[in-house]
């Protein structure tokens, strides 16, 4: 069966400092991975997707940037964080190919920005 | 393109009475259709999806959903509301690309 991890599961950062989240997919090969942010309150936003290592298509330009260094790896990182960074992060995964495209998440990454 | 709309970002059930959550969405082509749960401060988990294969699905936690292409909805309901059925849920659409289209989520409040 398929598990996809997240870590850390919670993190607090001074505003300015970098970020690296990450997120991994075991049980399964060359998925479909996607980054959400969730604000308090707020739906789902889908930041980063990637179809494949190295391919990263971004939705919403902003302070974030997502890499793929390894096909089940999913990595999200920022430089500098801003205030408004502040949420919950949820990775997702779905099989390639799958034309209902079923996506089944992380436990996901409280961020609080301070 | 594809969108979804939840109708009420608030419901409130009696424990043992019907939960009906509204789901209208919008696709240029035939969608495939999910509900979601959210329990506080976790992921996200499937209770549903619509493929095509038949209108009136049934999910986990004895919630089912029907596609209504004249309607162009997708409503969730369950018989009987549980106190462990407050969360919140939110809605889907894939259309013809690998994303999916969330809908903005509606918190079910349980009442004892």
């Amino acid at each position: 069966s398929q598990t996809i991890h997240q870590w850390p599961a919670t993190l607090v950062q001074p505003v300015g400092s970098p970020l690296s989240l990450e997120c991994t997919v075991e049980g399964t090969s060359n998925p479909n991975l996607y980054w959400y942010r969730q604000a308090a309150g707020r739906g789902l936003q889908l930041l980063f997707y990637s179809v494949g290592i190295g391919q990263i298509s971004s939705e919403v330009p902003q302070n974030l940037s997502a890499s793929r260094p390894q096909d089940r790896q999913f990595i999200l990182s920022s430089k500098k964080l801003l205030l408004s960074d502040s949420g919950f992060y949820l990775c997702a995964w779905t099989r390639q190919g799958l034309a209902s495209g079923t996506q089944y998440f992380g436990p996901g990454t409280r961020l609080l920005v301070l | 393109a594809q969108s979804v709309t939840q109708l009420g970002s608030h419901v409130s059930v009696s424990e043992g009475a019907l939960v009906l959550l509204r789901c209208n969405y919008s696709s240029s082509v035939p969608p495939y259709l999910f509900w979601y749960v959210q329990y506080p401060n976790q992921g996200l988990q499937l209770l549903l999806k619509y493929t095509s294969a038949a209108t009136l699905v049934k999910g986990i936690n004895g919630f089912e959903a029907e596609f209504k292409k004249s309607e162009t909805s997708f409503h969730l309901t369950k018989p009987s509301a549980h106190m462990s059925d407050a969360a919140e849920y939110f809605c889907a659409v894939k259309g013809g690309n690998e994303k999916l289209t969330f809908g903005t989520g509606t918190r079910l409040t349980i009442i004892p």
